[in-house]
């Protein structure tokens, strides 16, 4: 039973679309997350959401919106897509704060053409 | 400067070698270090999780952290084929924000 799915797994899409990435955590955990990482396997966190509440909001340009309906989801919603846009992004979910450990979804591979 | 520095190789090394792998980080408020392996299309999985100076032995792994020099270490002993990934350390003050190295490709060959 996975713990962190989120979905879709592809997502391959044209300039300026509208997109929404999905992510839902069977944990029980208080403490969501989306991070971005480039093709440099580098990993940079944009989001992070404690009991539906947004916490930390990373400089990240204002067509990404966050939205937690509870706490067992987060989703991610991007406007007017950019080529920059290009990126694996994650899901992660954790119990309380930093000091617990995070438990990453297998990613949403999303390719701008 | 990043706040967590990490050497993203590649590192090549055959099968049986004992691995090192460094991160040094800027942050004195740093509390928390971690050390995630990712598999290739895979997200980040928890490999090591330690609080402040000291090591941290969990079979054939290893974490050290030196707060003094504001360094932090993985050892692999006896690495083997399925070792091979990107090893990501992480390090965080005990916040909602934890901060990542760009990960070492790791290469195990039989």
């Amino acid at each position: 039973d996975t713990a962190v799915s989120q979905t879709p797994k592809y997502l391959v899409t044209q300039m300026g679309n509208d997109k929404s990435i999905k992510c839902e955590q069977n944990l029980g955990h208080d403490t969501m997350y989306w991070y971005k990482q480039d093709s440099k396997k580098f990993l940079k966190i944009m989001f992070s959401y404690n009991n539906k509440e947004l916490i930390i909001n990373e400089t990240v340009p204002n067509r990404f919106s966050p939205k937690s309906p509870d706490k067992a989801h987060l989703n991610l919603h991007i406007n007017s897509l950019e080529l920059g846009d290009s990126a694996v992004y994650f899901c992660a979910s954790s119990q309380d704060q930093g000091n617990q450990p995070q438990h990453f979804g297998d990613g949403t591979r999303l390719s701008i053409l | 400067q990043k706040e967590v520095e990490q050497d993203p190789g590649p590192l090549s090394v055959p099968e049986g070698a004992i691995v090192s792998l460094n991160c040094t980080y800027s942050n004195s408020a740093f509390q928390y270090f971690m050390w995630y392996r990712q598999y290739s299309r895979k997200g980040p999985e928890l490999l090591m999780y330690t609080y402040s100076s000291g090591n941290k032995e969990d079979g054939r792994f290893t974490a050290q952290v030196d707060k003094s020099s504001k360094y932090i270490s993985l050892f692999i002993r006896d690495s083997q084929p399925s070792d091979s990934a990107t090893y990501l350390c992480a390090s965080d003050t005990g916040g909602f924000k934890t901060i990542f190295g760009a990960g070492t490709r790791l290469f195990v060959k039989a």
